[in-house]
């Protein structure tokens, strides 16, 4: 199994550009989310999917928008690229169920010029 | 929503001691409890999680976590610091109604001195 996968790995980008961050599990699991990694500030929640055909936003969605594609994939999209968008973004999923935990991918690097 | 504090950005411990990372949580409520471990450039591993069945927790790598109710804390201990031990730690809370939603802490960095 290979898990949580994500692409790209890096990505530069120009503001105002756009781009989709995509994530792919082999687990069957249910849940699926996208974070956020800023320095100082843990991981924020920009949108999750408790089960395909659902989608709902977390802490700061500003800016992003997302697609649950099927069960197994869930992207990311930059519609508009801003400085302020520079992060380290992550992918998880999650079985359904309570105190199941969150399988993370290798994150993607985006910066923001 | 819940809120999630880890009381110590950065912790400094020498090769062979223990090792105490603060975690409290906002409710009373008991949630789901993780800990997640980040070494530098990596992604996000588990360390240990709370499931109600006992509350003291153990985990990989020698680590162990107590849920304190009365407390609202979930503190993260291990015996013996090893350099390896080095990383990012991250507490994690689920949402007080919603066990699909979670809130990072803000993270501590552990640096073992040999």
């Amino acid at each position: 199994n290979a898990g949580v996968t994500q692409t790209p790995k890096f990505q530069v980008l120009k503001t105002g550009q756009s781009m989709t961050l995509q994530c792919a599990q082999d687990m069957n699991h249910n849940s699926m989310y996208w974070y956020r990694q800023d320095p100082g500030m843990g991981l924020r929640l920009i949108y999750y999917s408790a089960s395909e055909g659902t989608t709902d936003k977390g802490e700061v969605p500003n800016g992003y928008n997302v697609s649950r594609l099927n069960k197994r994939e869930f992207s990311l999209r930059l519609e508009s690229a801003a400085p302020s968008q520079t992060s380290v973004y992550f992918c998880a999923s999650k079985l359904a169920g309570s105190y199941n935990e969150q399988f993370f991918g290798p994150g993607t690097r985006l910066t923001v010029l | 929503a819940q809120s999630v504090t880890q009381l110590d950005s950065h912790v400094s411990v020498s090769e062979g001691t223990p090792v105490l990372l603060r975690c409290n949580y906002s409710s009373s409520y008991s949630p789901s409890l993780f800990w997640y471990v980040q070494h530098p450039n990596k992604g996000l591993q588990l360390l240990l999680k709370y499931t109600s069945a006992a509350t003291l927790v153990k985990g990989i790598n020698g680590f162990e976590a107590e849920f304190k109710k009365s407390e609202t804390s979930f503190h993260l201990t291990k015996p013996s610091a090893h350099m390896s031990d080095a990383a990012e730690y991250f507490c994690v809370v689920s949402d007080l109604y919603n066990f699909n939603k979670f809130y990072f802490g803000s993270g501590t960095k552990l640096n073992v001195k040999p």
